[in-house]
């Protein structure tokens, strides 16, 4: 089974363009999550699909966040225009069904913002 | 939110001793979840511990629940060079609920 897989896994940007990335999660896994993590401070909640809807977008910081799933496969997040407290490590993670099992995570995307 | 919160911050240990990291949370969980993050990697699960559980052992690994306190241990015992790393709790309250973690627990094993 392959694993959830993380694109790119490093980004260095100027303030004010703009990144994607990208999240292959597990195949099969209906649930599939956002984290950050900036400076080893905590792991930070951004937001929750389930398939291709939002479950939960409570965590996304403002509206230069957009994170879209198409067709409940792969999911983007797109930072338009980047600032420089974007900076960390963005986690993709995905699990299967509705009652939680164990979180699968990619190796991360470390955003770099200067 | 759920989110876990670790304690100690950080802790380091020689080779060979037991490792004890805390955990609590807020309100009422379905199960709670240990995570190891190596540097540069993704965090991987350890073990899970549901609500009506109050211990669990998985190899080196035993974890205990107390509801009442709303808090969660995780003993390694006969640490290893090789568990030097980041541990994260995760409280989880059932459906479709979002998972959160702390600021986790940095363990560095001396050899």
């Amino acid at each position: 089974e392959a694993g959830v897989t993380q694109f790119p896994s490093h980004s260095v940007i100027e303030k004010g363009q703009t990144v994607t990335l990208r999240c292959d999660p597990i195949s099969g896994h209906d649930n599939l999550y956002w984290y950050r993590r900036v400076m080893g401070k905590e792991i930070k909640f951004l937001l929750h699909f389930v398939k291709e809807s939002k479950q939960d977008e409570s965590g996304m910081p403002n509206n230069r966040f957009l994170a879209e799933r198409t067709g409940g496969t792969y999911s983007t997040l797109k930072v338009q225009p980047a600032e420089l407290e974007d900076s960390g490590v963005y986690f993709c993670a995905s699990s299967q069904g509705r009652e939680v099992s164990p979180l699968h995570f990619g190796n991360g995307t470390r955003l770099t913002v200067t | 939110s759920q989110q876990g919160e670790e304690d100690p911050q950080a802790l380091s240990i020689q080779e060979g001793e037991n490792a004890t990291m805390n955990c609590s949370y807020k309100t009422s969980i379905n199960n709670l979840q240990w995570y190891r993050q190596n540097s540069g990697r993704g965090l991987v699960h350890l073990i899970l511990i549901r609500s009506n559980e109050r211990e669990k052992h998985s190899g080196r690994l035993r974890v205990t629940l107390d509801t009442s306190k709303k808090s969660s241990s995780l003993l390694i015992t006969a640490s290893r060079a090789a568990d030097t790393a980041s541990y994260f709790c995760a409280a989880y309250s059932g459906g479709y609920q979002k998972v959160t973690f702390g600021t986790g627990t940095k363990l560095q094993v001396i050899p």
